[in-house]
């Protein structure tokens, strides 16, 4: 069964901190690998990484895939309060009607 | 439109009332999903459109769902005879053909007393 972990569940931390969140992955016919911030009510998309060992980076947000051991990680540096939300990944499975595999989040809390 | 659009943003009902959802895609965009996510819990898939065909409902959780989508555009779901265990928020993403990336409507809070 195709499944999408992510840890941790929950992270605490302060401003000026950096933060590493896990993503991994066991889908057949894996496509692509997607990141989402969830902050009220609508995921809004981070990135896409489909090639492994290719950063994608926007701001102090960045992102890498490793399709050999099947994870991926989202790094945010310089944390700010701004950036408490959950993070959700999400694998797209390209033979199952490209249907997103959701992971649980990781819950972000940025204290001041 | 510039972006999905998913009305009403809140609806409050009582158990066993019917309600409609609906959602406005991205101009354009062929594929359009429904998911549901209740109060502290991952996104739970509903359905899948690609036009106005549903290849893929296996995330209804039961009859009482049911979601049809017109013109390859608007989509409404419909809740009947809903109950407590309804209540969550619905999200509604669409996304091009050939397109990985879903874009996300704001959703509908949707809570039955």
């Amino acid at each position: 069964e195709d499944k999408v972990v992510q840890s941790p569940l929950s992270l605490v931390v302060h401003e000026g901190d950096t933060v590493t969140l896990n993503c991994s992955y066991e889908v057949t016919n894996f496509r692509s690998l997607l990141w989402y911030k969830q902050e009220k009510k609508a995921p809004t998309f981070l990135f896409m990484l489909t090639s492994s060992g290719i950063e994608k980076k926007s701001g102090r947000l960045s992102s890498i895939l490793d399709k050999k051991e099947l994870f991926s990680i989202l790094n945010i540096t310089a944390t700010q309060t701004g950036d408490s939300a959950v993070y959700l990944c999400a694998v797209i499975n390209a033979g199952n009607n490209r249907k997103l595999i959701w992971g649980l989040g990781t819950s972000l809390a940025v204290n001041p | 439109g510039a972006g999905v659009s998913q009305s009403p943003s809140n609806k409050v009902t009582e158990k066993g009332k019917d309600v409609e959802l609906r959602c406005d895609p991205i101009s354009g965009h062929t594929a359009l999903y429904w998911y549901r996510q209740s109060l502290g819990q991952g996104l739970e898939f509903l359905i899948y459109f690609q036009g106005n065909s549903a290849p893929d409902k296996s995330g209804l959780p039961s009859d009482r769902f049911s979601a049809e989508r017109t013109g390859g555009s608007v989509s409404t779901l419909t809740i009947q005879r809903t109950q407590q265990e309804d209540s969550a928020v619905y999200l509604c993403a669409s996304s091009s053909l050939g397109g990985n990336e879903q874009f996300f409507g704001p959703g509908t809070r949707l809570t039955v007393l």
